[in-house]
């Protein structure tokens, strides 16, 4: 069955530094992947979408790679500030169908 | 635009009793989904719309679920029955193409806790 995988502790980063989230994926060939954020207590709220014949999207302070060989996506957060604490959530995406990870809890220290 | 609404915020109830949740899509979007999120299984899609029609709704657990979109306005989730196991938060999230194809704009979700 389709399954995707994220980091399932949580992860603590000094401010400053760069936060690199990781989504593996099997079982599973998707056209496209999206990148979330979720605060506590509320809806995820999209960031990125790279598709299956790209190999990098950049956004401000955000990178995302796309290795659909090694089926994972790396999600970069350079600079990282506490403002960036959050839940980190990976979709996938062929045809009508889209799963989510379970996310990944990112810690900015201050 | 104010997003998409869902109401209630929070919801506590009873075995047995049943159970509707609301959602009001952003204005001129055209896709619908229900998903439910627990600490267990993570995010889950439920059921999707597309221009008020379902698509797919796989995602429904069992019968005791149901789903409507009597326009492209207001669509409700229900539980009739509810259990506990049913305990999640429960997101509305809409976008502006078929399927999933694009960005979703989730709602502040409904935190669902069954007795």
């Amino acid at each position: 069955s389709q399954k995707i995988e994220q980091n399932s502790e949580a992860l603590n980063i000094q401010e400053g530094k760069t936060a690199t989230l990781t989504c593996n994926y099997t079982n599973y060939s998707p056209a496209y992947l999206q990148w979330y954020r979720q605060d506590p207590g509320r809806g995820p709220v999209f960031l990125l979408l790279i598709r299956e014949n790209e190999k990098e999207k950049r956004k401000e302070r955000l990178k995302v790679t796309f290795d659909t060989t090694l089926k994972q996506s790396l999600f970069h957060i350079t600079a990282s500030q506490p403002a960036d604490s959050a839940t980190y959530l990976c979709a996938l995406a062929r045809d009508d169908k889209i799963i989510f990870g379970k996310g990944t809890r990112l810690h900015i220290l201050p | 635009d104010a997003g998409v609404i869902q109401s209630p915020r929070h919801e506590v109830t009873e075995m047995g009793q049943e159970v509707t949740l609301r959602c009001k899509p952003i204005s001129g979007h055209n896709s619908l989904f229900w998903y439910r999120q627990t600490m267990m299984r993570g995010l889950e899609l439920l059921i999707y719309f597309n221009n008020n029609v379902p698509i797919d709704d796989s995602g429904m657990p069992e019968d005791r679920f149901s789903a409507k979109m009597p326009n492209a306005s207001f669509s409700t989730l229900k539980i009739q029955p509810s259990e506990p196991r049913d305990s999640a938060v429960y997101f509305c999230a809409s976008s502006w193409t078929s399927g999933n194809q694009e960005t979703q704009y989730f709602g502040p979700g409904t935190r669902l806790l069954v007795l």
